[in-house]
């Protein structure tokens, strides 16, 4: 069946970077797009960026160059990096897979960042 | 960015029907979801494009809309049903959710 899991270090130090790794199980990440999705604290959730079947990526430009998203298809995994962390970007990143009509169809459960010194 | 306006809250009765706006600031045409998320989880997906319902989805729930608005509808609405619901476009980047609709019951 299909699977996503996020893990990640929990806590970060500001100004570090931030490095999230999204294992994915029951289909292949050269079929379908993973995105990361984040939600702050009891906030709604927030679209970062994407990598699509062909490896190509896009970003929500509002972490300008901050972000990167890569990925390893013989690991079945989906990366994201995040630098310059500040204590707003505290919260719960979730990565998620694209169903076909673009919508997210399978979520990971998952993982929370703390952004503190 | 294209913002989704819910409403914050709504508090309704067992066996009730409901209804959740989201509206777009402009328009999305019909690639609009709907997610619910319960505390400690995360979200799941209840309708895509519009109106149609995610195989497994109780019927209870149903959508409708195009362009700029869009409402989630459960009928009769059960207790399982205490969640947040977002709605989230795909039509224009960045991809956007709204801000949540936290629905309690009395």
């Amino acid at each position: 069946q299909v699977q996503l899991k996020e893990s990640g270090p929990g806590l970060v130090q500001p100004s570090q970077t931030l490095s999230l790794t999204c294992t994915v199980s029951g289909f292949s990440l050269t079929s379908y797009s993973v995105h990361w999705v984040r939600q702050h604290s009891g906030k709604s959730l927030e679209w970062m960026g994407r990598m699509w079947s062909d490896g190509d990526t896009s970003y929500n430009s509002a972490f300008t160059s901050r972000l990167s998203i890569s990925r390893d298809t013989s690991k079945s995994q989906v990366f994201l990096k995040m630098n310059s962390l500040q204590t707003e970007d505290t919260g719960t990143y979730y990565c998620a897979r694209l169903g076909a009509d673009w919508y997210f169809d399978f979520w990971g459960p998952g993982t929370m960042v703390t952004v503190s010194s | 960015d294209t913002v989704l306006t819910q409403s914050p809250a709504l508090a309704v009765s067992p066996g009730e029907r409901v209804t959740i706006s989201c509206r777009a600031s402009e328009s999305v045409s019909t690639l609009m979801h709907w997610y619910q998320q319960k505390p400690g989880q995360q979200p799941t997906l209840l309708i895509y494009l519009a109106s149609n319902l995610e195989s497994g989805v109780p019927a209870r729930f149903s959508g409708s809309g195009s362009g700029t608005d869009f409402t989630l509808t459960i009928d009769p609405v059960e207790a399982d049903d205490t969640a947040t619901y977002y709605c989230q476009q795909s039509w224009n980047d960045p991809w956007t959710f709204g801000g949540g609709t936290k629905l309690e019951l009395k």
